[in-house]
């Protein structure tokens, strides 16, 4: 099974400053197809995990674009240009080049 | 609007069973794959099953091979989870979402995402 690792596990944030999440594969997400299916969720309290970003840094029906992904192989990143109030939550990155799915233990992201 | 509505979770004890369903509506529901996934209290998010647009096509994590079953019903656009011989460790919030796919060819998709989750069911697994 690929093994998906975030850090930081907690990130605290001043409302108005970037923050930054950390995502490594224990193996390459580059499918045979050449694509690498990296994806990364928002779960905001209480509420059901949201898709922000796919094929590692294609933004979803909706999402702002101070939300981008990037990254390679095994490294990826999701970055918040300017974090606001309502980006409260727990973000998960998940692969899905490979059976069984997978996901990251997520990163808490909070306002200081 | 794209809505998934899951129920069916409740308190069940060890041993026990439990079907869950998942109810589709502001898209072509047939036209999907989809999936469950599952919640731990307080944990993180762990993948169940998978099943293909037409059901031909059905994965499961190993920790629910051979006791959980996917399936569909594309007419009444609905997916279900039937739980068999329950264990505490199954005690989740399970959701279902919709599969973005990737076309190889008109014979192979690959799994993209998961772009529409429904709010979850809660299934509790206790004496």
């Amino acid at each position: 099974d690929i093994v998906m690792t975030q850090t930081p596990l907690s990130s605290p944030v001043t409302l108005g400053q970037p923050a930054s999440i950390s995502c490594r594969s224990s193996q390459s997400l580059v499918h045979s197809d050449g694509n690498t299916y990296l994806s990364w969720l928002q779960q905001r309290p209480g509420q059901p995990p949201r898709l922000l970003i796919y094929k590692i840094s294609n933004r979803f029906s909706g999402v702002p674009d101070r939300f981008s992904g990037s990254g390679a192989g095994t490294d990826f990143t999701l970055k918040i240009s300017r974090v606001e109030a309502e980006d409260v939550g727990v973000y998960y990155c998940m692969q899905a080049t490979q059976f069984p799915l997978t996901f990251g233990g997520g990163t808490k992201v909070e306002i200081k | 609007q794209v809505q998934l509505v899951e129920s069916g979770g409740g308190l069940v004890k060890p041993g026990g069973s439990l079907r869950l369903s998942c109810a589709a509506s502001g898209f072509t529901f047939s036209d999907y794959y989809m999936s469950w996934i599952r919640q731990a209290p307080g944990k993180g998010l762990e993948w169940v099953s998978y099943i293909s647009s037409s059901g031909s096509t059905i994965y499961y994590a190993d920790s629910v091979k051979g006791r959980f079953t996917i399936s569909r019903d594309n007419a009444k656009n609905s997916l279900y989870l039937q739980m068999n011989s329950l264990r505490a460790e199954d005690t989740a919030v399970y959701y279902c979402a919709r599969v973005r796919i990737v076309w190889l060819n008109p014979m192979i998709v690959v799994v993209d995402a998961f772009d529409i989750w429904g709010q979850g069911t809660m299934v509790t697994v206790s004496s």
